[in-house]
């Protein structure tokens, strides 16, 4: 079975302070895809960044960073001079591909106060 | 690309009544599709995977008497919430995937309808 774990419920720091949101996971596939989604309260899922088992390459979009480390199992996601239009909940998610749903955490809910 | 739509985006119905929630894909067939189930500050709870033309798989603890969901076409497929209870209010999010195609791990999300019963 699949899990994902946030750790942190609640987070909430000042505006432009940065923010390192927590993610660890479970799986026994050999090739998944691990996932970071923002809703706002509007509730739409906004997607922000897919990464493959295969590729632990950290990756940097404009004031966001993920750092994917197999070793840990986890999937941590980094808001650097962080802005109150970034508050929102925020999910982790896992999936092996092909007909499997996405696994998701618990989400943490940011709130950046101005 | 890749736009999938829900309708309605918000239902209120009285208890005991059916509900019919819609899940198209705009611009690509999707030949998986996938529902979720949010309540209030929680997370999504995946419900069930439907395939075209074929029965939905339902998740453990998910009564499949009681959602509904059929996909009859490539680019539709419905979650019918059978003689709602005010337990059943919740936000229900459906995704597609399109497993013709290359990305085999890609999945496109609806905009979510919330719903209520009262």
């Amino acid at each position: 079975a699949q899990k994902v774990t946030q750790a942190q419920t609640e987070i909430s720091v000042v505006e432009k302070e940065d923010v390192t949101l927590d993610c660890v996971y479970e799986t026994r596939d050999t090739t998944y895809y691990l996932f970071w989604y923002k809703q706002p309260p509007s509730g739409e899922l906004v997607f922000l960044i897919r990464r493959n088992s295969f590729d632990e390459q950290n990756e940097i979009s404009g004031r966001y960073s993920w750092n994917f480390q197999k070793s840990t199992s986890s999937f941590n996601f980094t808001i650097t001079a962080s802005q109150v239009v970034d508050s929102a909940v925020y999910f982790c998610a896992l999936t092996g591909g092909g007909a499997d749903g996405l696994t998701f955490g618990k989400g943490t809910h940011l709130i950046i106060q101005p | 690309g890749a736009v999938v739509s829900q309708h309605p985006s918000w239902v209120i119905c009285k208890s005991g009544t059916s509900v019919k929630i819609e899940c198209r894909s705009l611009d690509f067939q999707a030949t998986t599709m996938f529902w979720y189930r949010q309540f209030p500050k929680q997370s999504l709870m995946l419900m069930a995977t439907s395939n075209e033309g074929s029965k939905a798989t339902y998740e453990q603890g998910v009564e499949k008497d009681k959602f509904l969901i059929n996909h009859a076409s490539l680019t539709l497929s419905t979650l019918t919430v059978t003689s709602a209870h005010p337990e059943d209010s919740s936000f229900y999010i459906c995704s597609a995937r399109d497993l013709k195609g290359l990305a085999l791990y890609e999945q496109y999300f609806g905009p979510g309808t919330r719903l209520t019963v009262t």
